[in-house]
Order: C-alpha cells, then sequence, then structure tokens
C-alpha cells in the first residue's frame, strides 16, 4: 500500500540553526501539506503546496518557515533559525485531489530544540 | 469559536460502547473525518462523512451527524483495548486543509 514517508523520525537541533524536515508524498498526489502537533495538544496546519506553489498557509507559517519541491518527489520544510518552540511532531501529508479526498499522513517527524 | 472543540479523556470497559463527541464550526464543512493517533505513531484516517449525510457505519465504528448543531460524534461498538488511543475530529477548510480538534483520549479497561 502507498505511504507518505517523513525523515528523520526524530531530530535534535540546537536553537537558531536551519533544520529541514523532508517528506516522500504518494507519487501520483498533487496536493502536499505540512502540520504540526505540539505535545499534548492539537495538529495545526501549517501550509497547502500545490503546482509548485504554496496555495495557502496558516499564521503560523512566518518567514522562518519554508516549503520546497526540489525534485519532483520529496517535499520538503525547512525552519530558517529555530527556536525553542518550534520542538514539536511535523506530520506532512498528501492528497491525490484537493477539496474532499483522503488526506494520507506521514509517521511524522519528532523536532527537539534544544 | 473558530477551534473545533472535544473532551479530552474518555474511559470506558472492554466490550462497552464508546461514545466521542465534537463540535465543528464551519457550516460549509462538506467532509467531517475521524483520525486515530495511537502512541508514537502517525495520524490514521478511521472514517469520514459528507456533510449531506445524517449517519454512517462502517463495521464496529457509526458516525453521526447533526448538521444544524454542528455536533459530530464517533461511537466504537464493543471497545477492544487495541482501540485504546488518541481520536481527533477535523473538518475540511478551503484547499483540503484540515482543522483539528484537540483530541479525546480513549483508556479501555479490561
Amino acid at each position: 500500500e502507498p505511504e507518505v514517508t517523513q525523515t528523520p523520525s526524530h531530530q535534535v537541533t540546537q536553537m537558531g540553526q536551519e533544520v529541514i524536515l523532508r517528506c516522500v508524498p504518494i507519487s501520483n498526489h498533487l496536493y502536499f501539506y505540512w502540520y504540526r502537533q505540539i505535545l499534548g495538544q492539537k495538529v495545526e496546519f501549517l501550509v497547502s503546496f500545490y503546482n509548485n506553489e504554496i496555495s495557502e498557509k496558516s499564521e503560523i507559517f512566518d518567514d522562518q518557515f519554508s516549503v520546497e519541491r526540489p525534485d519532483g518527489s520529496n517535499f520538503t520544510l525547512k525552519i530558517r533559525s529555530t527556536k525553542l518552540e518550534d520542538s514539536a511532531m511535523y506530520f506532512c501529508a498528501s492528497r491525490l485531489l484537493g477539496g474532499n479526498t483522503e488526506a494520507f499522513f506521514g509517521q511524522g517527524t519528532r523536532l527537539t530544540v534544544v | 469559536g473558530e477551534d473545533v472543540e472535544q473532551s479530552l479523556f474518555l474511559s470506558v470497559r472492554e466490550g462497552d460502547s464508546s461514545v466521542i463527541n465534537c463540535t465543528y464550526t464551519d457550516s460549509s464543512s462538506t467532509y467531517l473525518y475521524w483520525y486515530k493517533q495511537e502512541p508514537g505513531a502517525g495520524l490514521q484516517l478511521l472514517t469520514y462523512i459528507f456533510s449531506n449525510m445524517d449517519m454512517k457505519q462502517d463495521q464496529r465504528l457509526t458516525v453521526l451527524l447533526n448538521k444544524k448543531d454542528k455536533h459530530l460524534s464517533l461511537r466504537i461498538a464493543d471497545t477492544q483495548t487495541g482501540d485504546s488511543a488518541i481520536y481527533f475530529c477535523a473538518e475540511n477548510r478551503s484547499q483540503g486543509n484540515l482543522i483539528f480538534g484537540k483530541g479525546t483520549k480513549l483508556s479501555v479497561k479490561p
């Protein structure tokens, strides 16, 4: 069964460092998403990406964040200068189509900023 | 308000039914979802319901939707210890991004 894969499963980084979280969406999917879940809190939408550009982003997704689809298979989330409050589980998701088709989620990357 | 609301905890005995409730905010949401998250794992889609339906049944799962009150519930029949997890209600917004509740932690006692 096709699945969304994320690497690494856990990343520890020092405050102020840049991190790149990687995702490989399901191959024929067209819509890609990043969500985050701070420990013990709800899953929050960060950004959606379609046709090689951001289609929607939340207030959380400020200038410190960027996304890229560098090679047609990977979908990355970069945090330019990490802060302690960026520590969270980051989930990538993909959909075949937009709107109301099922979103498939990866297993997540746990980011710990120290 | 802007949030999807869920109660945080539910405890049931094995074999009983579990009912997890959710209220959502956007009356134009066309799909509503239930996701399951086991400890340390990702989000698994359990079921979803289209907004023109009142009820959907899928094996042990029954989803009820009251669109007037923006209330969604998930009933798990014959709850098993393997059902212990956090259950998230989510509503669909534009571009397909989902707005999640805080999750209900279901504990199943043997």
